[in-house]
């Protein structure tokens, strides 16, 4: 079993539709959570960073976790076509060294 | 403030022969963290250097070795490289290990 599961897509919505992005993961020793954007070829750009469970808001996007599910979550209100990219989670132990990181989910937004 | 550069941005290699990847981490960060990523695949973690000492390493053969310099900058080396090599290799720096990191852009490497 993957430490960090994360459905692939690829997903397609209109511009304007409300994006759920989601991550499951194995190990309840994770305490950070994070989201990265990835453009085509190029280094992934992080976008929330949480530290145990709640909520986080940043503009359009909105970081869940559920650390008694082990299932964290990125929602996008108003998707732009600029969204469309590959979304990653990635998390780490409290002391950690490594990012353990999800395949990533292709995102389209059509407009 | 400077964000985290990388260099080469491509790189065709033989099999057999050896590679040297660079990384300058963001201004302020002395944690620099190497990744590799597979197309279609999550970044996986090779290795993290703090203060010039490795700090960690993932499931990567000893021939995936690498350097940190006392401004933090740092070397990936790989040696007698293999098809499977080919990949993007991402750097990511932080202010300490496990806060989030910023990565840079990426080498994009070709083992023929």
């Amino acid at each position: 079993q993957k430490e960090v599961e994360q459905d692939p897509g690829p997903l397609s919505v209109p511009e304007g539709a409300i994006v759920s992005l989601n991550c499951t993961y194995s190990n309840s020793a994770f305490q950070y959570f994070m989201w990265y954007r990835q453009y085509s070829r190029k280094g992934p750009e992080l976008l929330m960073y949480t530290y145990s469970s709640g909520n986080k808001e940043d503009g359009r996007f909105t970081a869940q976790v559920d650390k008694s599910s082990k299932y964290i979550s990125l929602f996008i209100r108003d998707s732009q076509p600029s969204d469309s990219a590959t979304y990653l989670c990635a998390m780490s132990y409290d002391t950690g060294n490594q990012f353990y990181f999800g395949t990533g989910t292709s995102l389209t937004v059509i407009p | 403030e400077t964000g985290v550069t990388q260099s080469p941005t491509h790189l065709i290699k033989t099999r057999g022969q050896q590679v040297t990847l660079r990384c300058s981490s963001q201004s302020g960060h002395n944690t620099v963290s190497w990744y590799q990523q597979a197309l279609g695949q999550g970044p996986q973690f090779i290795f993290q250097y703090y203060r010039e000492e490795e700090n960690g390493r993932g499931n990567f053969p000893p021939r995936f070795s690498g350097l940190q310099f006392p401004n933090y900058s740092s070397e990936l080396n790989v040696n007698a490289l293999e098809l499977d090599d080919s990949a993007l290799y991402l750097c990511a720096s932080s202010l300490v290990s496990h806060y989030e990191q910023y990565f840079g852009p990426g080498t994009r490497l070709t083992v023929t």
